[in-house]
């Protein structure tokens, strides 16, 4: 069964280190995800992106973080400059239509130090 | 703003059926989608309502009033394994905007 992956799983950085997450999405599905889950907390949108451009984004999404996609399989999430706070589990998601199931990877556990 | 409310904890016994209700207030609307998520695990897909009316998936359930903006997922023939938290989630543009979940708590 097609599934999303992420590496790595767990990532320890630096308060002002820059972070770059990595996923691949389902190979045929067109729209993929960032999200983001602080311990014991809701999942929060953080982008969406279709086209290779960001079709939607939230305030979390600020000028520190950015996305890319700089092939034809990996889907990238980039902190530039991380604070305590960054410190959540983030979750790759890919879809094959825009408002259809999406399909999460398993995250990669941000810990900012 | 934009919220989805659920109880935050739902207690059943092993074999029973368990209801967990949604309701939201968002812009834009595309459906309602329950994920499953186990403690440290990801979110997983498990019913998506685009239409009112009752979807069945197995064991599973879930039920959309748009008129009323409430939804609910309800489990049946409860077991161990369905120990987890339970999230509403609306789908609205490119996104989906989640509630805070429901633990689910089984007991033998």
């Amino acid at each position: 069964e097609p599934e999303v992956t992420q590496t790595p799983s767990h990532q320890v950085t630096q308060m002002g280190q820059e972070v770059i997450l990595r996923c691949v999405p389902i190979s045929n599905h067109l729209y993929f995800y960032w999200y983001r889950q602080i311990l014991g907390q809701k999942v929060e949108f953080l982008v969406s992106f279709y086209n290779n451009e960001i079709s939607e984004k939230s305030e979390i999404f600020d000028d520190q973080f950015s996305v890319e996609r700089p092939d034809g399989s990996n889907f990238t999430l980039k902190i530039r400059s991380t604070k305590l706070e960054d410190s959540a589990m983030y979750f790759c998601a890919s879809s094959a239509q825009g408002n259809t199931e999406a399909f999460f990877g398993q995250g990669t556990r941000l810990t900012v130090v | 703003g934009q919220s989805l409310e659920q109880p935050s904890e739902v207690t059943a016994v092993e074999g029973a059926i368990v209801q967990i209700n949604c309701t939201y207030q968002t812009s834009g609307f595309y459906g309602l989608s329950w994920y499953q998520q186990h403690d440290g695990g990801a979110p997983t897909f498990l019913s998506y309502n685009g239409l009112d009316g009752l979807e069945e998936t197995g064991r599973f359930s879930s039920f959309l009033s748009r008129s009323d903006s409430y939804g609910y997922l309800l489990l049946q023939e409860l077991q161990m394994k369905d120990s987890a938290s339970y999230f509403c989630a609306v789908q609205s543009n490119y996104q989906l905007i989640w509630g805070a979940g429901t633990k689910l708590i089984i007991k033998p």
